[in-house]
């Protein structure tokens, strides 16, 4: 099975504090993304990355950056958190081999007071 | 802007009864059609994909796919309790990337 892992599921941080978010897949999967999911707002893509040192902006990438520097690992960074940022981000990966199926982790749980 | 629609419900069902969720998309280039569900509280979890015209079939859930419409359809037959969740559908919207809908809930009451 793939396995995607968050390792910080809950965090509450303070507005302007700088906040990372790490990723790490166990299935060599070439792509990997981030999102955030808010109430009526639905699933928006932040940034992806399609191989090592890569990066493309999503739809909201606006307060967000992003560093992969190995394949299995994607981290999102908050440099001066917001609490507009307050939401809950899913980091997902995956291949072409298996049809570009995207598989989710568990989530974080952000907090920004 | 690529868009898919999904009707957000809550849509309810008795115990025993099929399920139907709709889904339109905007992009007629998009190729790669998924049904994930989704917890209170939990991330979404895969469970279809399609990809041709017609039908595809898992267990108690059933696919449908009409490019010509740019619609896509989940049917869960024999509905039971555990089934409520809120379902997304998404499409293939670029290299690798999925547009996901908003989601419909469904509530199976027993």
């Amino acid at each position: 099975d793939v396995k995607v892992t968050q390792s910080s599921r809950y965090l509450v941080k303070r507005t302007g504090e700088k906040v990372f978010l790490e990723c790490v897949q166990d299935m060599d999967h070439e792509n990997m993304f981030w999102y955030r999911q808010d109430p009526g707002l639905g699933l928006r893509l932040i940034y992806f990355s399609y191989d090592v040192k890569m990066k493309e902006k999503g739809d909201i990438p606006e307060g967000y950056s992003v560093s992969r520097e190995k394949k299995e690992r994607f981290s999102l960074i908050l440099e001066s958190a917001s609490t507009n940022q307050t939401s809950m981000y899913l980091c997902a990966s995956s291949t072409p081999g298996s049809g570009n199926t995207i598989y989710f982790g568990e989530g974080s749980w952000l907090t920004v007071v | 802007q690529k868009e898919v629609e999904q009707n957000s419900g809550p849509l309810s069902v008795p115990e025993g009864a099929i399920a139907s969720l709709n889904c339109t998309y905007s992009d007629r280039g998009s190729q790669s059609f998924f049904w994930y569900r989704q917890y209170s509280g939990k991330s979404p979890e895969l469970i279809m994909s399609i990809y041709s015209n017609g039908d595809k079939e898992d267990g108690r859930f059933t696919a449908q796919l009409n490019k010509a419409s740019q619609y896509v359809s989940l049917l869960i037959r024999d509905s039971q309790p555990s089934d409520s969740a809120t379902y997304l559908c998404a499409a293939n919207s670029g290299y690798s990337t999925l547009t996901f809908g908003k989601g419909t809930m469904l509530l199976v009451s027993p």
